[in-house]
């Protein structure tokens, strides 16, 4: 079965980067996309960006664009999102995605891996 | 950036009701709209892609229609595992894919 497992909590400092994990089992990794999107306490949903684990190309989120950087281990079926400048307005539940066939909507989501900003 | 509309923000209603929500897209995006059911502390859900399309595993009691601008998710009779958060996302606009506010439903 798809399984998207995400690495646990962390909790930063304003101005420090994080790196969440989401390491995939089920289905042949190189073959989907996989996106990032968060989730503020209470809030909605926001996309971040996209990244093909093939080539390793990468799309992202024009908010987003110079703070976050998104890469893989093919050897290890793992993604990782790396968010730098850290600010209390990035505390969020951060999710991996798999999108299908070129097509950006998530057929399958991580858990969830909460990043806390706090001085 | 292509702003989603849902409709209402949140409601009532009762097991065995038939509920509908909407989804207004502030342009076009053709049939790119899924939704996804979030209960709290747990990831979303796919329960519809291509505006209509139902999602391998989802009841049949779910079903999505709609394109262009105006969307609508019903739900023909409600079971107390459906009383979630629903959300729609428009995915035609690269890059950047945008989610509706959402629609809370709740237990009459």
């Amino acid at each position: 079965q798809v399984q998207l497992v995400q690495s646990g909590a962390e909790v930063k400092k304003p101005g420090a980067s994080v790196k969440v994990s989401c390491k995939a089992s089920g289905y042949t990794f190189t073959s989907y996309d996989i996106n990032w999107v968060r989730q503020a306490t209470g809030q909605g949903l926001e996309w971040m960006g996209w990244m093909n684990p093939n080539s390793g190309n990468t799309g992202y989120a024009q908010k987003f664009q110079g703070r976050v950087t998104m890469t893989r281990n093919t050897s290890i079926s793992t993604a990782y999102m790396e968010l730098s400048s850290l600010r209390s307005e990035d505390t969020a539940v951060y999710y991996c995605a798999r999108s299908v066939d070129g097509e950006y909507y998530f057929d399958y989501w991580g858990q969830g891996t909460l990043v806390t900003v706090s001085s | 950036a292509i702003r989603m509309t849902q409709s209402p923000s949140s409601f009532s209603a009762s097991t065995g009701d038939r509920v509908t929500i909407t989804c207004r897209a502030s342009q076009g995006i053709s049939s790119y709209l899924a939704w996804y059911q979030q209960k709290p502390g747990k990831a979303p859900k796919l329960l519809i892609y291509a505006a209509s399309t139902l999602q391998s595993g989802v009841p049949s009691r779910f079903s999505g229609s709609g394109s262009g601008t105006d969307f609508t998710l019903t739900i023909s009779c409600l079971q107390s595992e459906d009383f979630a958060t629903y959300y729609c996302q428009q995915y035609y606009s690269y890059p950047l894919y945008t989610f509706g506010q959402g629609t809370k439903l709740e237990i009459k």
